[in-house]
């Protein structure tokens, strides 16, 4: 049980499909993060939901759009993805204290053909 | 900005023995978090260690302990007693202590067991 779970697991989609990861916590937190972990490469935080207001949009293309509804959920949706957009999403969650950890679910990998 | 340097992909150590990964780390901050994150093959991240800036004593968590030098930005993760199941990929990140709460992640190091 990791607290935060993330579906789906894999996913192979067209370049003209739309999509939706999904992600939800619960642990109570207030903060909910995207990250992008290409091989290689750090983790790219992608976006950053506090209270269910977005506060962060780190330079990502409007194909990726992001959806809180509420604290314990968030959403990925996809649209026109590129192939190097291929990557392994990552769902997180934290308190906002300062220095608490972030939980991470087991992301989706995800595969543009 | 602040960077997370980790200059080792790839490391190999005999189960049973020990082990050091490195991380650096560039700030101008003086109050901030350091944590060493482990994804193993179920791709979960998991946090192995944090290390609080205005702590002087290195943290430890049963066989994982840190080495902290603060004035150099050092922040390496020492693994004694390595056992099949540390084999993951090891992540250094960074977290300011402001307003700012996003994590700094380094690129990661691959840590392989041999039996």
């Amino acid at each position: 049980e990791t607290g935060v779970t993330q579906t789906p697991r894999h996913l192979v989609m067209g370049m003209t499909n739309k999509k939706s990861l999904k992600c939800e916590q619960h642990l109570g937190h207030n903060a909910m993060y995207w990250y992008k972990q290409s091989a290689k490469k750090p983790l790219e935080l992608m976006f950053v939901y506090n209270f269910k207001e977005q506060t962060e949009n780190n330079s990502v293309p409007s194909r990726f759009s992001p959806e809180c509804p509420n604290s314990s959920h968030l959403f990925l949706h996809l649209h026109t993805l590129q192939p190097e957009d291929s990557a392994l999403y990552l769902c997180a969650s934290s308190q906002e204290t300062l220095g608490t950890e972030a939980f991470f679910g087991q992301g989706t990998r995800l595969t543009v053909v | 900005a602040q960077t997370v340097t980790q200059s080792q992909p790839e490391m190999s150590v005999q189960e049973a023995e020990t082990v050091t990964l490195s991380c650096t780390y560039d700030t101008s901050e003086s109050d901030y978090y350091l944590f060493w994150y482990k994804q193993p093959p179920s791709r979960q991240m998991i946090l192995v260690i944090r290390q609080e800036a205005y702590k002087q004593q290195n943290a430890t968590e049963n066989r994982f302990s840190v080495n902290f030098q603060k004035a150099a930005k050092s922040f390496s993760l020492k693994i004694s007693d390595s056992q099949l199941g540390d084999a993951a990929m090891y992540f250094c990140a960074y977290r300011s202590a402001g307003s700012n709460y996003q994590l700094i992640w380094g690129a990661g190091t691959k840590l392989i067991i041999k039996p």
